[in-house]
């Protein structure tokens, strides 16, 4: 049964830090995983999508690694903004099934 | 509760007719969406409705897209007319009252929609 695991569940930062959220997932076996970013009362917005033949994806400020053999992701957020303020999920999806880790939720101190 | 519970399981159409997918929520959630996921693209949501009010439906990629909230306890996504590119598994999910940073969204377990 796959399970997705995301640490830390709270993580608080100053302005400006660079800062890393893991995901881990217990399966390889997967087509993709993506990271989305939901906003209190939000739908999930998609940050970024990693095929499983894919090592990393960047989009702006934000770089998402995925090492599948180990099953661990990593999304990297440079720079950090309040803006960035927001739970961020790592999801892995096989078939017709998706599998959400419980989110990371992020408080950026201004 | 059930759960987020969705219909047809699996659907499979030909190209030109009408589709309709069902999604009844969480008693007592007030947010609904509706995603599409494909390998090649993950997960995109297409509409979420507040209170049966949709709020944004800028993810909907036609206006053969529709979707309605006739009341809390339903919800449909339509396609007419439907295509091949159409196909993917369709995602209803819901959520209680927004505010809180915790606010998990609750998935269905999917439509499988095949347009032959």
């Amino acid at each position: 049964k796959q399970e997705v695991t995301q640490i830390p569940a709270a993580l608080s930062v100053p302005e400006g830090e660079n800062l890393v959220l893991n995901c881990s997932f217990t399966d390889s076996a997967i087509y993709n995983l993506q990271w989305f970013r939901q906003d209190p009362g939000k739908g999930l917005t998609s940050l970024l999508l990693i095929q499983s033949s894919q090592r990393e994806q960047t989009s702006g400020r934000l770089n998402a690694s995925l090492d599948k053999s180990s099953g661990r992701s990593t999304l990297y957020i440079a720079a950090s903004q309040p803006g960035d303020s927001a739970t961020y999920l790592c999801a892995v999806s096989r078939d017709d099934k998706i599998i959400f880790g419980k989110g990371t939720r992020l408080h950026i101190l201004p | 509760d059930a759960g987020v519970i969705q219909s047809p399981r699996h659907e499979v159409t030909e190209m030109g007719q009408e589709v309709t997918l069902r999604c009844k929520p969480i008693s007592g959630h007030d947010y609904l969406f509706w995603y599409r996921q494909t390998m090649m693209r993950g997960l995109e949501l297409l509409i979420y409705f507040n209170n049966n009010v949709p709020i944004d439906d800028s993810g909907m990629p036609e206006d053969r897209f529709s979707a309605k909230m006739p009341n809390a306890s339903f919800s449909t996504l339509k396609i007419q007319p439907s295509e091949p590119r159409d196909s993917a598994v369709y995602f209803c999910a819901s959520s209680p009252v927004g505010g809180e940073l915790d606010t998990e969204a609750f998935f269905g377990q999917g439509t499988r929609l095949t347009v032959v």
